[in-house]
């Protein structure tokens, strides 16, 4: 069964310093994952998917199936990115998403 | 195109009563998810539809709950005898087909509270 793990559920740091949520994700077949956005009272919006290798509002991120992670990272967070985000992965067997308990990201200023 | 719509937004029932969160997909879409959301939590996948088929029930609680979605009108989820512990909030997402191309969409989300 595939499973999505982020660890931290808080996470904060100050404006301008670098940001990474980590994601690690469990799943026997290709894995397509996508971080997805909840800003306050917005509903979740999608951020972007690995497959796209696109960059939005600076966030990258890079799947490692190696090590079986997909982080996302900003290299100077701002105050706007404070949000939950949430790691999911796509099972096209299952045609569902699987997503990781979120990570409460506040950027300081 | 006003996106994926859910209501009520906010809905309280007591023990013992049926609840009913309806879902209208985004135009063009003919696909629709529900997912459950409880506190601390990550959203947990309950159902997989299409126009007047479940295709994927695998993550919704075997009693008490059930999911449709009509030719014509919204999709319908209904818990039927809530208890406390139906107490979170349940999110639609639709897409136009199945695929990773085609993401989800979601909705504001209905928070349901059992008094």
């Amino acid at each position: 069964a595939q499973r999505v793990t982020q660890p931290e559920k808080l996470l904060s740091v100050f404006k301008g310093a670098p940001v990474e949520l980590k994601c690690n994700y469990s799943y026997s077949g290709s894995p397509e994952l996508f971080w997805y956005v909840q800003y306050s009272r917005q509903r979740l919006q999608l951020l972007l998917r690995h497959i796209s290798r696109e960059s939005i509002k600076g966030f990258t991120a890079d799947l490692n199936k190696g090590e079986t992670s997909f982080h996302l990272k900003k290299p100077f967070a701002q105050e706007e990115d404070s949000a939950m985000y949430y790691c999911a992965l796509f099972s096209g067997s299952a045609r569902q998403l699987t997503f990781g308990s979120g990570t409460q990201l506040t950027v300081l200023p | 195109n006003a996106g994926v719509m859910q209501n009520p937004r906010h809905l309280v029932r007591r023990r013992g009563q049926e609840a009913r969160l309806r879902c209208s997909p985004m135009k063009g879409h003919s696909h629709v998810y529900w997912y459950r959301q409880l506190p601390e939590e990550g959203l947990k996948f309950m159902v997989y539809l299409q126009k007047e088929n479940i295709i994927d029930e695998s993550g919704m609680p075997k009693e008490r709950f059930s999911a449709e979605f009509p030719k014509e009108g919204p999709s319908i989820l209904r818990i039927q005898q809530v208890v406390r512990g139906d107490s979170a909030a349940y999110f639609c997402a639709s897409s136009p087909q199945v695929g990773v191309a085609q993401p989800q969409h979601f909705g504001d989300g209905t928070r349901l509270s059992i008094l």
